[in-house]
């Protein structure tokens, strides 16, 4: 059981460049989300998922763009990268968000260090 | 939308004393308030949480209280040890523009030896 994994671990692009960052569970999670961590910062939401081919927009959607095709990934899409982009970026899973509904802990991957020069 | 304020920013506390970072939220609807320790480099891991139902909740040296009439709720950490320092996170979940986990900023926490 490998929990919330993504890939890269690092990345540098430059102006303009578009990546992938790529996040899957195995936890048969149905709730996946997508923060960002500014230096000395708390996460902000960037977009959100309750199942496969559903997806919301969360707190700071603009110049990102997610796809849910299978319930284990949650790819997020950066189309003409900008410096505002460099950050941390963390994908996190969990099983409901409902409290009367049961479990809410969300799972964290490690991180994605991204840098926009 | 939901805003989560954290205070304070930095705490530094000799091992051994109390620690006790308080968070406020704005959203009367947010229902449910988890707790996050983040490690230098590491992800963020949730150590405590509390439903809106509940007032208080204890794990071992950590306890949480909310208080739903202030819209506040706190993080206490007993006899601190070295191990604790990290960065904490208090959350909020808003139902009310989405499901959605709102963060703090963070504390910094240093426990001296």
């Amino acid at each position: 059981n490998a929990g919330v994994t993504q890939t890269p671990k690092f990345r540098i692009l430059k102006i303009g460049q578009s990546m992938t960052l790529q996040c899957a569970q195995d936890m048969n999670h149905n709730y996946m989300y997508w923060y960002r961590q500014d230096p000395g910062m708390g996460l902000k939401l960037i977009y959100y998922s309750v199942g496969a081919g559903i997806t919301d927009k969360g707190e700071v959607p603009n110049g990102y763009n997610v796809s849910r095709s299978t319930t284990e990934d949650f790819p997020l899409r950066l189309e003409l990268a900008a410096p505002s982009q460099t950050s941390v970026y963390f994908c996190a899973s969990s099983y409901s968000l409902s409290p009367g509904q049961g479990y809410n802990e969300q799972f964290f991957g490690p991180g994605t260090r991204l840098t926009v020069l | 939308g939901e805003n989560v304020e954290q205070h304070p920013s930095t705490l530094s506390v000799q091992e051994g004393d109390s620690a006790v970072i308080k968070c406020t939220y704005s959203d009367s609807a947010s229902n449910y308030f988890p707790w996050y320790k983040q490690e230098l480099g590491k992800r963020p891991q949730l150590i405590i949480d509390i439903r809106s139902n509940v007032g208080e909740k204890k794990d071992q040296r950590i306890a949480v209280t909310l208080n739903k009439t202030a819209k506040h709720f706190s993080l206490h950490i007993t006899e601190t040890q070295p191990e604790d320092s990290a960065v904490y996170f208090c959350a909020a979940f808003s139902t009310n523009t989405g499901n959605q986990f709102y963060f703090g900023t963070g504390t910094s926490l240093t426990v001296i030896p």
